[in-house]
């Protein structure tokens, strides 16, 4: 089983750009999750779903944006890049929220 | 404010010793605490997950305990291993509108040497 499949693994982005980030689970789970990760600091939930067709805030939401059109796919959306942003980003999937797996992140700089 | 704290923020140890890690959350209203291990460059992968009524869960060489009542929990690794180095992290989970929000701590840093 591929699990939680993130791509890209590295990106750098020029200030004002914009960027998905992808993420696809082949797990049947309900529940997907953006977090964001921070050097010596704990992951932040950016945007979580609960089922296709529903997605809701976390924490950190702002300059972000997500959709969830089918079960297995969570893409996350950068509109307008900000230095802020410099980060990496994790994508989990999760059955009734209890078991989570995480992708292997994306790390994004943004000059 | 719903928090996790860990101590040490990291550790040095040779191989083959033990160790502790700590971890304290004010997270209310508690659902479970899990135990994650992060390699560098990966996503976490989840070691223990403990309810509010348990006091001990082990994963092989891992063992962690949960204390309720004064709100610590500790992750013991026995006989280190080279391959045990990577940050570990305490997530406290609370349940609220529909699912498990979880509460991360930054990490405790451990490099095991040979």
């Amino acid at each position: 089983n591929a699990g939680v499949t993130q791509t890209p693994k590295f990106r750098i982005l020029k200030i004002g750009q914009s960027m998905t980030l992808q993420c696809t689970q082949d797990m049947n789970h309900n529940y997907m999750y953006w977090y964001r990760q921070d050097p010596g600091m704990g992951l932040k939930l950016i945007y979580y779903s609960v089922g296709a067709g529903i997605t809701d805030k976390g924490e950190v939401p702002n300059g972000y944006n997500v959709s969830r059109s089918t079960t297995e796919d969570f893409p996350l959306r950068l509109e307008l890049a900000a230095p802020s942003q410099t980060s990496v980003y994790f994508c989990a999937s999760s059955s009734v929220g209890y078991g989570y797996t995480f992708g292997s992140g994306t790390r994004l700089t943004v000059v | 404010k719903n928090q996790v704290e860990q101590s040490p923020q990291s550790l040095i140890i040779l191989e083959g010793k033990n160790c502790t890690l700590q971890c304290n959350y004010t997270v209310s209203p508690f659902s479970n605490l899990r135990w994650y291990k992060q390699d560098t460059g990966r996503g976490p992968v989840s070691l223990t997950i403990m309810t509010f009524s348990e006091n001990t869960k082990s994963n092989g060489r891992y063992t962690a305990t949960l204390d309720a009542d004064t709100k610590q929990s500790s992750l013991h690794i026995t006989a280190s291993q080279l391959s045990d180095s990577a940050s570990y992290i305490c997530v406290v989970s609370r349940w609220m509108d529909s699912s498990y929000k979880l509460i991360f701590g930054s990490g405790t840093r451990l490099l095991v040497r040979p």
